[in-house]
């Protein structure tokens, strides 16, 4: 069974830093594209950025692009998101999510952890 | 970046009835679209892609068209388990992009 667990979320000050932290499992992690995509509170869905298997392909949104870096361990089956400068409109719940094989949509994800920006 | 729009923003439908929800993209994503539900308090669930194949374990009254620029998700027949939030998303071009949902509540 394909499990995704994330972690790290935490209430953190403007201009903050975090790192989540999503543990894979049910599946081989080091072949799969990896996402993580955001809901802010009472919102719909947005995405945040990908990583492939090989780490060699990684996109990020505009919204977040130079504040936040995606990244892997294959060893480790954890997908990360490095998050700095964070600012209120980052608050979100943060859910990390398989790319289906051969395809960039995510076809499993996990139940997300929360991120609140406030002082 | 493709823009996806989505109507209605809420569907108030009877138990039983047929549920159609609409999704129309900026500009072509060929057939690179798939349709996630999502309840209260959870994490979407995948229910079609490529626009109009079902992922495993959805039941059949789950039916996804469409192709270019429009595209429909219907509800043969409403579960109680159906009413939810529905998302439209393309994957034909970076970055992935959502519709804004429609809800389906119960009427």
């Amino acid at each position: 069974e394909v499990q995704l667990v994330e972690s790290g979320g935490d209430l953190v000050q403007p201009g903050g830093s975090l790192r989540l932290s999503c543990a894979a499992s049910g599946f081989t992690f080091s072949i799969f594209l990896m996402h993580w995509v955001r809901q802010a509170p009472g919102k719909g869905l947005e995405w945040v950025s990908r990583i492939n298997a090989e780490e060699t392909t990684i996109t990020y949104a505009d919204s977040v692009k130079g504040r936040f870096t995606i990244s892997r361990d294959n060893a480790k089956n954890t997908l990360y998101l490095q998050m700095n400068s964070l600012r209120a409109e980052d608050t979100a719940v943060y859910y990390c999510a398989r790319g289906a094989g051969g395809f960039s949509y995510a076809d499993y994800w996990g139940q997300g952890t929360q991120v609140t920006v406030s002082s | 970046e493709i823009v996806m729009t989505q109507s209605p923003a809420t569907l108030s439908v009877s138990p039983g009835e047929r549920a159609t929800l609409s999704c129309r993209a900026s500009q072509s994503v060929s057939s690179y679209l798939v349709w996630y539900q999502q309840k209260p308090g959870q994490a979407p669930r995948l229910l079609i892609y490529g626009a109009s194949s079902r992922a495993t374990g959805v039941p059949p009254r789950f039916s996804g068209s469409g192709s270019g620029t429009e595209f429909t998700l219907t509800i043969s027949s409403l579960q109680s388990e159906d009413f939810a939030l529905y998302y439209c998303q393309q994957y034909d071009y970076w970055p992935l992009t959502f519709g804004g949902g429609t809800k389906v509540e119960i009427k």
